[in-house]
């Protein structure tokens, strides 16, 4: 089955201890990317990998790290959470970079930083 | 500044009326829009899309409408059922082929 996979689904932290979000697809999709959902104000993008090894910042990358390399994987690491990470994180992906159009998303990630 | 605006965060529609969800933007550089279902606990899906030289794209029972001159896209859904139930995302895609997002639109089917 086609599917984007996130790891944890539900994450409870502290201020300052470094957690990682996995994401994986199982598409062979070239582009990955990371988005935060806060209430009323939709999706906004961290950051995106147009390919292996290739990665770009999006609206909102303060805070966050990511990597690529491999193609089916992108992690997305808080390296000291703050309370203002607490949001709903997606992860997404889409066949191509230049047509971004059509995104696979995963089920979200719901993290709260105390 | 919200480059993408759904000014209605909810919506009541009858089983079986048509339900209309609207969406504006500011950017008229924007190439490409699209529409996105979410249910509760559930990552977004894609239900259709349309490029800025249509004015109407239409997928069964979802038809969209584009009016590139009042920068304004609207989801026409025909009839409504309870299934439809959910939150609705407009997005465009920019120049650099990254989507802006919309912050959704909730809409109610009452049986």
């Amino acid at each position: 089955e086609a599917q984007v996979t996130q790891n944890p689904r539900y994450l409870i932290t502290v201020t300052g201890k470094k957690l990682t979000v996995t994401c994986s697809q199982n598409m062979n999709h070239e582009y990955m990317s990371w988005y935060r959902q806060d209430p009323g104000l939709g999706l906004r993008q961290i950051y995106y990998s147009m390919n292996v090894e290739v990665t770009d910042k999006g609206d909102v990358p303060e805070g966050y790290k990511v990597s690529r390399k491999e193609k089916r994987n992108f992690p997305l690491i808080l390296e000291s959470p703050s309370p203002n990470q607490t949001s709903l994180y997606f992860c997404a992906s889409s066949l191509s970079g230049t047509f971004i159009g059509e995104q696979y998303f995963g089920p979200g990630t719901r993290l709260t930083v105390t | 500044d919200q480059q993408v605006k759904q000014n209605s965060p909810s919506l009541s529609v009858q089983e079986g009326r048509i339900s209309i969800l609207n969406c504006d933007y500011t950017n008229s550089m924007f190439d490409y829009f699209l529409w996105y279902k979410k249910y509760p606990a559930e990552g977004p899906t894609f239900l259709i899309s349309i490029s800025s030289i249509k004015d109407k794209n239409e997928d069964g029972r979802f038809t969209v409408f584009l009016n590139k001159s009042a920068k304004h896209l609207s989801l026409h859904i025909v009839p409504s059922q309870p299934g439809d139930s959910a939150v609705y995302f407009c997005a465009a895609r920019d120049s650099n082929y990254q989507l802006i997002w919309g912050a959704g639109t909730k809409l109610i089917i009452k049986p």
